[in-house]
């Protein structure tokens, strides 16, 4: 079945440092999701990707999705304290007997420290 | 207020005892699905439901049941829980498929 791991499990940060987690797929994304889970919250989505190479912005987070649509990208510049959280990559099969399943990542625990 | 309510928020129960978490979403949201989450292992799909009447099992299904009766109504439910499932429990919902997911505020299990 369609497999997504997230790198790193963890990352340890000083503010101001920048922060990345890697998601890779097992088979081709017909799109991809990122998520962030607060301490002690739920996922809140952030961002869709859906086309091959394609890169959003929000503020200080660049999204990135690979040309062959199996690998992402989440980079934050500059952490701040209030990143702290849990990111979560999702992304559905493209087609195929997994119609209507999205796979969750691992998930990175991002911790700034002041 | 656009949201996914789950009830209750927190539940201690023993081994063997029927149990049901509630999932009720006011979008009108035809996709909805459950996630047990457990450290180091993200997010699982345990069931989804593409709209009423249609469930399928997600990755983790064993020792869980769903129903879709009504589109805005998805509870979960361990006929006889176990130790195993012990875990953070979340609802989501959405409006087409692939489209962003909204979570419920979760249900955290524990079962002794």
């Amino acid at each position: 079945g369609q497999q997504v791991m997230q790198i790193p499990q963890y990352q340890h940060v000083q503010e101001g440092e920048d922060f990345t987690t890697y998601c890779n797929s097992s088979t081709t994304l017909s799109n991809i999701q990122w998520y962030k889970q607060r301490p002690g919250g739920h996922p809140v989505f952030l961002i869709q990707l859906v086309k091959s190479g394609e890169v959003k912005k929000q503020k200080r987070l660049t999204f990135q999705f690979g040309e062959a649509k199996k690998n992402s990208s989440l980079h934050i510049t500059a952490t701040q304290t209030t990143d702290v959280g849990t990111y979560f990559c999702a992304g559905s099969n493209a087609g195929g007997t997994s119609y209507g399943k999205l796979t969750f990542g691992q998930g990175t625990i991002l911790t700034v420290h002041p | 207020e656009a949201q996914v309510t789950q009830n209750p928020r927190y539940l201690i129960t023993v081994t063997g005892k029927k149990l049901t978490v509630t999932c009720s979403q006011n979008m009108n949201h035809e996709y909805m699905s459950w996630y047990r989450q457990d450290p180091g292992l993200g997010l699982r799909q345990i069931y989804y439901s593409m709209n009423v009447e249609v469930t399928d099992k997600g990755d983790v299904p064993e020792g869980y049941k769903v129903s879709r009766k009504e589109k805005r109504n998805f509870p979960l439910i361990l006929e006889s829980p176990s130790p195993n499932q012990t875990s953070l429990y979340f609802c989501a919902s959405s409006g087409p498929t692939d489209a962003p997911l909204h979570f419920g505020n979760g249900t955290r299990l524990t079962v002794t």
